[in-house]
């Protein structure tokens, strides 16, 4: 099994619904990260959560929310989807800040 | 905003010939680490070298770090068909507080 499993892996859906992406992991991290992919820009750091009881704001978090529901969960939701929002969506953990990150295999979000 | 920025943008080598990727980031790090992506997958941790380390091997790659020019170089030797992906640099900045910023990575192709 995979160490960080995001769900679902494809999503189409229309502009203005609310959607949920999730992701849990199985190595025991405390830290976990949200980003967006888009073709030709890299990753952007959507949200951060060092534990439970701490999230933080990324380079990109407007029009994003987020959940750490317990340490081996964090959910990413986009309240009102718009368009510009399609892209791909990765979650990863972490040990510490300084050590290597570990990613799931991604969420294809598209919106129409 | 990105730190790290790789060059070339892409790379087409043939099988058995070596593969040369730079990095260059502009404010001092903690450490710098390397990625591959496969396409549709996650970003997969290649390697990590530390600020006070020049050049790290792990099997056939080779990465050097010249802190002086805020550069960094990542070999593959004997590239192999299944080497081709993207290939990303994220720094850790100072602080206990960082996070790895990802540059928008090269794309390799190694031609069997």
């Amino acid at each position: 099994d995979a160490d960080v499993t995001q769900t679902p892996r494809n999503r189409i859906t229309k502009t203005g619904k609310r959607i949920m992406l999730e992701c849990s992991q199985t190595k025991g991290h405390d830290r976990m990260y949200w980003y967006r992919q888009d073709p030709g820009l890299g990753l952007q750091l959507i949200y951060y959560s060092f534990d439970v009881k701490d999230i933080n704001k990324g380079e990109i978090s407007d029009g994003y929310s987020v959940s750490r529901q317990a340490q081996a969960k964090f959910s990413l939701s986009l309240e009102s989807a718009i368009p510009n929002q399609t892209a791909l969506y990765f979650c990863a953990t972490s040990r510490s800040g300084s050590q290597p990150q570990h990613f799931g295999d991604g969420t294809r979000l598209s919106i129409l | 905003s990105q730190q790290g920025e790789e060059d070339p943008q892409a790379l087409s080598i043939q099988e058995g010939e070596n593969a040369t990727m730079n990095c260059s980031y502009k404010t001092s790090i903690n450490n710098l680490q390397w990625y591959r992506q496969n396409s549709g997958r996650g970003l997969v941790h290649l390697i990590l070298i530390r600020s006070n380390e020049r050049e790290k091997h792990s099997g056939r790659l080779r990465v050097t770090l010249d802190t002086s020019k805020k550069s960094s170089s990542l070999l593959i030797t004997a590239s192999r068909a299944a080497d081709t992906a993207s290939y990303f640099c994220a720094t850790d900045g100072l602080g206990a507080n960082s996070k790895l910023t990802f540059g928008k990575g090269i794309t390799l192709s190694v031609r069997p």
